[in-house]
């Protein structure tokens, strides 16, 4: 199967800082990636969805400002958490497709942020 | 809209014995289905998926599901589970219209004993 890659797969943080998350599809281009965000023992809740080379689209409830995303090229798609603080410690997890209609979801082993 | 429902958050099982992972899906349009698997602290791994065709669907590690469309279910079986399958399977939907992000359940357990 396809293979996307996240960099950094573990990321401490003080509080106040932004860090920076990168999802890459290495064998395949991605017009559209997608960031989710996973707390303990439940499901995968979507945060947004990141288009190449336009606006991302955020879920109802995600704050834009705090979550920046850039999709600057066709395998590229960065999630940068500004200004983070202890309650956004969680696991992210960015998802891409080669595209067309149903196609498969391939995942990123996920970045662990936690803030002190 | 879609939703998927997985009847239960923990199922625990002994070594080689079988199981089942139950899923049930809403949806008022097409839909292509998937099961995934995720280790503890990673990301998740396509076991299988249903987009067309036969209903019944081989997938890796021995697993495989049956698509009913009449009941709107996705169960996955596997009859000789591992330690190794000790983790969290989700099951997903994906509307069959373009590439738009997958509706997931909330998620099982399966712990394996041995």
């Amino acid at each position: 199967g396809a293979v996307v890659s996240q960099h950094p797969s573990r990321v401490i943080c003080k509080s106040g800082t932004s860090v920076k998350i990168e999802c890459r599809s290495l064998d395949f281009q991605a017009t559209t990636m997608f960031w989710y965000r996973q707390f303990p023992k439940q499901s995968l809740m979507l945060m947004a969805t990141s288009n190449e080379g336009s606006k991302a689209t955020y879920e109802q409830g995600v704050e834009k400002d705090k979550f920046l995303i850039n999709h600057a090229s066709l395998t590229l798609s960065t999630l940068t958490v500004t200004s983070a603080h202890p309650e956004d410690s969680s696991f992210y997890i960015c998802s891409a497709g080669p595209g067309g209609r149903g196609e498969t979801q391939y995942f990123g082993p996920g970045t662990r942020l936690l803030v002190l | 809209a879609q939703s998927v429902t997985q009847l239960d958050s923990q199922v625990p099982v002994f070594e080689e014995a079988p199981v089942e992972l139950r899923c049930n899906y809403s949806s008022s349009v097409s839909v292509y289905l998937f099961w995934y698997v995720q280790y503890p602290n990673q990301g998740l791994q396509l076991l299988l998926k249903y987009l067309s065709g036969s209903t019944l669907v081989k997938g890796i590690n021995g697993f495989e599901a049956e698509f009913n469309k009449s009941q709107t279910s996705f169960h996955l079986r596997k009859p000789s589970v591992h330690i190794s399958d000790t983790a969290e399977y989700f099951c997903a939907v994906n509307p069959a219209s373009g590439n738009t992000p997958l509706v997931f359940g909330k998620g099982t357990r399966l712990s394996v004993i041995a």
